[in-house]
């Protein structure tokens, strides 16, 4: 079945640092979502990706839908010590099909 | 306007029990998906609904199942639990576009189950 490939599992920021993750898969998708989920909570949506090549900001997030439709990447600049958390990456199947294949996430941490 | 409301946020159950998890979207929302999310098999889908209407199933048992009402509010039931059903259990509304495909999915904070 789809699969979602997200990188990287883990990564530690130190503030003021940009952050890079992506996302890959061998099937392609008409919908790139990105979530972070603090603990306890559920995932709060950040960007939402629409079009093959869309590059969609929201203040310090940056992502991009990939031009073949199999990829997505998130970066985030200027990280602060809020920004940490688990990054998902979600897709959608188009047609009748409504729901969301997620990757395992990234989880970003602060560097000791 | 309210986000994605789910109760109760917190469930303690023995093996063998069933259990009722309830869902209200975000107003005018009439999709609603839900999702199990476990440390293991991370965050997988279990079913969405449309206009009372199963719409999508994902790969679960049949012990898992829901309905939604006509006010969009949906419940889901997990009948003869086991240790394994231990999960958050999310809950997702959106307002479906024009062609049957859901848009973007909106998150409640999830009922945690506990199966001891």
């Amino acid at each position: 079945g789809q699969q979602l490939n997200q990188s990287p599992q883990s990564m530690f920021i130190q503030e003021g640092e940009d952050v890079s993750m992506n996302c890959t898969s061998s099937s392609i998708f008409n919908t790139w979502l990105w979530y972070k989920q603090d603990p306890g909570e559920g995932p709060v949506l950040l960007i939402a990706l629409y079009k093959a090549g869309e590059l969609t900001s929201n203040g310090r997030l940056t992502a991009q839908f990939g031009i073949t439709r199999k990829d997505s990447f998130l970066n985030i600049s200027a990280s602060i010590p809020s920004d940490v958390g688990i990054y998902f990456c979600a897709a959608l199947l188009g047609g009748s099909q409504g729901n969301l294949i997620f990757g395992k996430g990234t989880k970003l941490s602060v560097k000791p | 306007k309210a986000g994605v409301t789910q109760t109760p946020r917190y469930l303690i159950k023995t093996r063998g029990q069933q259990v009722t998890l309830s869902c209200s979207p975000i107003s005018g929302h009439r999709s609603v998906s839900w999702y199990q999310q476990t440390p293991g098999q991370g965050l997988q889908f279990l079913f969405e609904y449309f206009s009372e209407t199963q719409r999508n199933k994902g790969n679960f048992p049949g012990r898992f199942s829901g309905r939604q009402f006509s006010n969009s509010r949906s419940e889901m039931n997990v009948s003869t639990l086991e240790l394994g059903d231990s999960a958050l259990y999310l809950c997702a509304s959106s307002w479906p576009v024009a062609g049957g495909s859901t848009d973007t999915q909106y998150f409640g904070p999830g009922t945690r189950l506990t199966v001891l």
